[in-house]
């Protein structure tokens, strides 16, 4: 069974530009859950979809948003880039929500830099 | 919100040593992960506890609720098992609306 991908995998962007970063999950899983890495604050999460719809959301502003489509793939958006947004993105799928204790599966994460 | 400490944050030890990372949080939780990241980045999950003991291969992991601790053992270490090892809850109340906490990882070396 093929694994959590991520695309793209590396990201150069600049100040004030939007960004969206793909995730697909294992098939047959309906959650993905995204996380923001630095090494200032470590991992942290941003927002967790479930057959569709946003289930909750981490301390993350407005520019931060996501989707996820009718074949559970989904996707994240970060508009109006800043310095700070330079980052590890992680995407993990499950097969149910957060809290009923299902493992989540990792993917490699994109690499967004912003200059 | 839940708080996750992690001890040691760095630990440097030779091959074939017991090794013992400590994972505490400060509100009950539905979950707890251990989770390992190599360099590169890539996360792969080590154990999903929510009570008592599980054990993969060298790798033990223990939860206490009562005590709101974890702790994840490696026995024989073996410098491939070098790497950050994260400890991460889902609180108990809410459904995981806040997802996943984070402990800030222990970065482990062994020395060959």
């Amino acid at each position: 069974k093929a694994g959590v991908t991520q695309t793209p995998r590396y990201l150069i962007k600049t100040r004030g530009q939007q960004v969206t970063l793909s995730c697909s999950p294992i098939s047959g899983h309906r959650s993905v859950s995204w996380y923001q890495q630095t090494p200032g604050q470590g991992l942290q999460f941003l927002f967790e979809y479930f057959s569709e719809t946003q289930r909750n959301k981490g301390n993350f502003p407005g520019r931060f948003s996501g989707r996820q489509f009718s074949n559970s793939r989904s996707e994240m958006n970060v508009s109006t880039l800043e310095l700070g947004d330079s980052a590890l993105y992680l995407c993990a799928s499950s097969l149910a929500p957060q809290g009923h204790s299902y493992e989540q599966y990792f993917g490699p994460g994109t690499r967004l830099t912003v200059t | 919100k839940n708080e996750v400490e992690q001890s040691p944050q760095n630990l440097t030890a030779q091959e074939g040593e017991f090794i013992t990372i400590n994972c505490s949080y400060s509100v009950g939780i539905s979950a707890l992960h251990w989770l390992q990241q190599h360099p590169g980045g890539g996360i792969v999950s080590l154990f999903m506890l929510s009570s008592g003991k599980k054990k993969h291969g060298r790798l033990i992991a223990t939860i206490n609720i009562q005590e709101k601790h974890s702790s994840l053992h490696i026995t024989a270490s073996h410098p491939r098992d070098s790497a950050v090892y994260i400890c991460a809850v889902i609180s108990g109340s809410g459904g995981g609306a806040d997802g996943l906490t984070f402990g800030k990882g222990t970065h482990l070396i062994i020395q060959p």
